[in-house]
């Protein structure tokens, strides 16, 4: 059975970096069916696509976020990790890290999220 | 980036009645239209796929039809544990996006 969780701070200083790991169990980040992935979701509000990871390194970022996103992954580990550059309250969330299945673009395994609070 | 919009933002409906969410695209997305489930406090878990796969395990009273830019999914007979927001996502066009999401409440 394929998990994720995430970890990382729970609590960011406005103008700072975010970042958050996510360890993936019973599956290989390694494995080409797959991109790793984060959304996220303020409190009471919708769900926003922030970016994903191939096997390869290559990634794709929402244009929105791009200029302040990088996403990595560290096969030796398992993991995927996000990072998120000059914060601001608007950048308070729940994070979710994602599989998505590369083929049809489905979302079949999502960690439980964590909530990232902005506030000095 | 595409657009998204899902209506009700909000509904209420007594144990077995027909529930309807539609979702309606800013521009052709064909078939790549997803639809997830959320319960309060958990990730969303994926109900539909393709505008019209029913997901493995997922009960048959979840349905969902469209293409082009109009997309309606049904739950056929409402159960108490169906009481969740339900998302619509396209994945035609990167960046993805989601509606903003309908919450269904029991009567």
């Amino acid at each position: 059975q394929v998990q994720l969780q995430e970890s990382g701070p729970g609590l960011v200083k406005p103008s700072q970096t975010l970042s958050l790991t996510c360890t993936v169990s019973g599956g290989s980040i390694s494995s080409g069916r797959y991109y790793w992935s984060w959304i996220r979701q303020p409190a009471g509000k919708g769900l926003e696509w922030i970016g994903r990871i191939y096997t390869s390194g290559s990634t794709n970022y929402n244009p929105s976020l791009k200029s302040r996103v990088t996403i990595s992954g560290d096969t030796s580990k398992n993991q995927f990790s996000l990072k998120l550059s000059s914060v601001t309250a608007a950048d308070t969330a729940v994070y979710y890290c994602a599989r998505e299945v590369r083929v049809t673009a489905i979302h079949d395994y999502w960690g439980q999220g964590t909530l990232v609070t902005v506030s000095s | 980036d595409i657009q998204m919009t899902q209506s009700p933002s909000s509904l209420s409906a007594s144990v077995g009645d027909r529930v309807t969410i539609t979702c309606q695209a800013s521009q052709d997305i064909s078939n790549y239209l997803n639809w997830y489930q959320q319960n309060p406090g958990k990730a969303p878990k994926l109900l539909i796929y393709d505008a019209s796969n029913l997901e493995t395990g997922v009960p048959s009273r979840f349905s969902g039809s469209g293409s082009g830019t109009d997309f309606t999914f049904t739950i056929s007979r409402l159960q108490p544990e169906d009481i969740a927001t339900y998302y619509c996502q396209q994945h035609d066009t990167l960046p993805w996006t989601f509606g903003q999401g309908t919450k269904v409440e029991i009567k």
